[in-house]
């Protein structure tokens, strides 16, 4: 099975600053997708940016970006300008191209600072 | 607006109870999944579903089973609640094609006492 790896349990970020989230992720595929959500405290799950690995140019999605190198197996998500509503935890997940199943890292929370 | 709900937010049992948690979506979507979310863990797949009355298992199906007798609706049962299976619960559902997203329901909190 696929792994997807999280290494940042936590993270914190001032308000108005740039943050980074890590994912690292294991697999023997060439075509897949990798996606962010993010759930806010006592809150649903949602998504927040996805790429599809044949595709080179990262996803950007107003605020946020991804850093996509696909030989390095790496997808992290960048914040910019963070807002106290972007404090949550955030999982990185992966879907191949064949099958149904999403792989989820542990997760990162992350903190922001007013 | 698309919607997964799910019929408790919290829910108390005890020890040797059966439980039903319940998911429904209006996407008319043929994948639907039961998640298990404990801190440190990030999710773990009990179960899916790729269609009416049928299932697979996921990383964790031990101590649960799954019931998809309708497309929208899909069902987690604990045939007999122990004190481990105390956590957070989440329903999602997909549309065929890997690009689609997963959407999530907003999670069943279970305390087995």
């Amino acid at each position: 099975a696929q792994t997807v790896t999280q290494s940042q349990p936590e993270m914190s970020v001032q308000e108005a600053e740039t943050v980074t989230l890590s994912c690292t992720y294991d697999t023997s595929e060439s075509d897949y997708y990798l996606f962010w959500y993010k759930q806010p405290p006592s809150r649903q799950m949602i998504l927040v940016i996805r790429q599809e690995a044949y595709k080179q140019q990262n996803a950007t999605e107003n605020r946020f970006s991804v850093n996509f190198q696909k030989a390095a197996k790496s997808f992290s998500l960048k914040i910019s300008d963070s807002q106290l509503g972007d404090a949550a935890m955030y999982f990185c997940a992966y879907r191949g191209n064949t099958g149904n199943q999403f792989y989820f890292g542990t997760g990162t929370s992350l903190t922001v600072i007013p | 607006d698309v919607k997964v709900t799910q019929s408790s937010r919290y829910l108390v049992k005890r020890t040797g109870e059966k439980v039903f948690l319940e998911c429904v979506q209006d996407m008319d979507h043929e994948n639907m999944f039961w998640y298990r979310q404990d801190p440190g863990l990030g999710l773990r797949l009990i179960y899916f579903s790729y269609d009416v009355k049928m299932k697979e298992k996921g990383d964790i199906p031990e101590g649960y089973s799954v019931s998809r007798e309708k497309k929208e609706r899909f069902s987690l049962i604990l045939e007999s609640a122990s004190t481990n299976q105390t956590s957070m619960y989440l329903c999602a559902s997909t549309g065929q094609g890997p690009y689609n997203e997963q959407f999530f329901g907003p999670g069943t909190r279970l305390t087995v006492l």
